[in-house]
C-alpha cells in the first residue's frame, strides 16, 4: 500500500458541528495535500502543506483549515459543517514540494453531514 | 482557473474491447499525470508525462502527451474486468499543485 494512513475512515456529523481529520504521511514525505471528493466527481484541491506551512489553497472557504506537524503528519479541520461538506476527504503525500512526482493517497475519510 | 476536461464522462465496453479517454486543456501543460480509482477506493498513480509528444506504455495501457502539450490520452487494449474504475488526468498548476480532471468512468461488461 501507499503508507499513508487516515483516520477516522467514516464519521457522521450534524450541520454546524466541527470535525478534525488526521493523516499520517508516507515516511520521508514532507509535503501533504488535502482533497475533497464528492460522489461521482474528481478530487478537488483544498490546500497543501510543506514543512508545516500552508503552501497553496484551492477554492475553499476559511472554515477549512489545516496543520502539519514536525513529523509531517497533518490535520484537516472543518468548522460550521454544511450539508455540502459531505464527501470523501483524501490526504496525499509527496516527496517534495511541487508535483514532480506522484501523489500517494490514503484510503480517505468519508464524512456525512446530516 | 486552470482546469482540464476529460471525455467521455462514462464508457461501457464489452470485455476485450479497447478503451480510450481524452484529457484536454486550453492552456499548455507543464506535465500530465494519470490516476486510476477503483470503486470505493482511492486514486492510484499510473504515470507522469512531461515531454511534448511523449508516449509511454504499461502492459495494455498506452499514454500519450500531445505535441502542443495541451492534450493527453490513455488507451487500454483488450479491456479486462480489472480495468473497471475511474481514470483521472491531473495537471500541475503554475504553483506546483496537482489539480484533477473530472474523470472518465469505465465499466467492463464480462
Amino acid at each position: 500500500e501507499t503508507g499513508v494512513t487516515q483516520s477516522p475512515t467514516h464519521l457522521i456529523k450534524t450541520r454546524g458541528q466541527q470535525v478534525t481529520l488526521r493523516c499520517s504521511s508516507q515516511s520521508g514525505h514532507n509535503t501533504v495535500s488535502w482533497y475533497q471528493q464528492a460522489l461521482g466527481q474528481g478530487p478537488q484541491f483544498i490546500f497543501q502543506y510543506y514543512r508545516e506551512e500552508e503552501n497553496g489553497r484551492g477554492n475553499f472557504p476559511p472554515r477549512f483549515s489545516g496543520l502539519q506537524f514536525p513529523n509531517y503528519s497533518s490535520e484537516l479541520n472543518v468548522n460550521a459543517l454544511e450539508l455540502d461538506d459531505s464527501a470523501l476527504y483524501l490526504c496525499a503525500s509527496s516527496l517534495e514540494q511541487g508535483a514532480i512526482g506522484e501523489l500517494f493517497f490514503g484510503e480517505g475519510s468519508r464524512l456525512t453531514v446530516l | 482557473g486552470q482546469q482540464v476536461m476529460q471525455i467521455p464522462q462514462y464508457q461501457h465496453v464489452q470485455e476485450g474491447e479497447d478503451f480510450t479517454t481524452y484529457c484536454n486543456s486550453s492552456t499548455t501543460l507543464s506535465n500530465i499525470q494519470w490516476y486510476k480509482q477503483r470503486p470505493g477506493g482511492h486514486p492510484v498513480f499510473l504515470i507522469q508525462l512531461v515531454k511534448s509528444g511523449e508516449v509511454k506504455k504499461q502492459k495494455r495501457l498506452t499514454f500519450q502527451f500531445g505535441e502542443a502539450k495541451k492534450n493527453s490520452s490513455l488507451h487500454i487494449t483488450a479491456t479486462q474486468t480489472t480495468d473497471v474504475g475511474t481514470y483521472f488526468c491531473a495537471q500541475t498548476t503554475s504553483y506546483d499543485k496537482v489539480i484533477f480532471g473530472p474523470g472518465t468512468s469505465l465499466s467492463v461488461i464480462p
